[in-house]
């Protein structure tokens, strides 16, 4: 089955820009969409296909895919960014299932 | 406003049964597809499966850690979704999301609060 990867931290002080990778193998034609949780609450979509934020996610955050790399990018930090962050995509071979990173924790 | 509220969580004895619910609102239920998700304590997301639209036939899939076990289900007149888990194991214990596809195979785009089971004797 298809596994994603992620770095288990991420430390950024505040004001700086905090990266987040997300490894697939090859994503091929899959798109990878973003979640940020904060404790105690449920997930909340900040990028869909690769890049796309819903309305709501401020313009700080960014996603990014570059060869079997995808990334998300918080510029300008804020106390509130602190969270986790999981990276996800849908697989279809051999079996139809959603597929979520490991996620990453952002400590600010 | 997307408003997803589930219902029905708590302790159930391994080897027995639960039903989650899930109540809808605020969209057109009947064109999504609706997911379960459930986050074991301290651990990541994990996908427990979907139903598709009525268009779709009511159909389907499941992660295969539920697959036997677990079946969901959905009511459109109600904008209902369920989640039926039988012969439940202690691993099984975990926050179970409700949530909706924006589009089939797509981001997951509004998520419930969570309701939680614990599988313990």
């Amino acid at each position: 089955s298809y596994v994603l990867t992620q770095p288990p931290s991420v430390s950024v002080a505040p004001g700086q820009t905090a990266t987040i990778t997300c490894g697939g193998g090859n994503f091929g034609m899959k798109n990878v969409h973003w979640y940020q949780q904060k404790p105690g609450r449920a997930p909340v979509l900040v990028v869909r296909d690769d890049r796309d934020r819903p309305s709501g996610t401020p313009d700080r955050f960014s996603g990014s895919r570059s060869g079997n790399t995808a990334t998300l990018t918080i510029t300008r930090v804020v106390a509130g960014d602190e969270a986790d962050y999981y990276c996800q995509v849908w697989d279809e071979n051999p079996d139809h299932v959603y597929v979520f990173g490991p996620g990453t924790r952002v400590s600010v | 406003e997307v408003q997803l509220v589930e219902s029905g969580g708590g302790l159930v004895q391994p080897g027995g049964s639960l039903r989650l619910s899930c109540a809808a609102s605020g969209f057109t239920f009947t064109h999504h597809y609706m997911d379960w998700v459930r986050q074991a304590p301290g651990k990541g997301l994990e996908w427990v499966g979907r139903v598709r639209n009525r268009a779709n036939s009511y159909t389907t899939e499941y992660a295969a850690a539920v697959k036997g076990r677990f079946t969901i289900s959905r009511d459109d007149s109600k904008n209902s979704l369920n989640l039926l888990m039988n012969n439940v194991k202690v691993e099984d214990t975990a926050v179970y999301f409700c949530v909706r596809e924006y589009l089939p195979g797509e981001a997951l785009d509004y998520w419930g609060q969570g309701t939680l089971v614990t599988v313990s004797s």
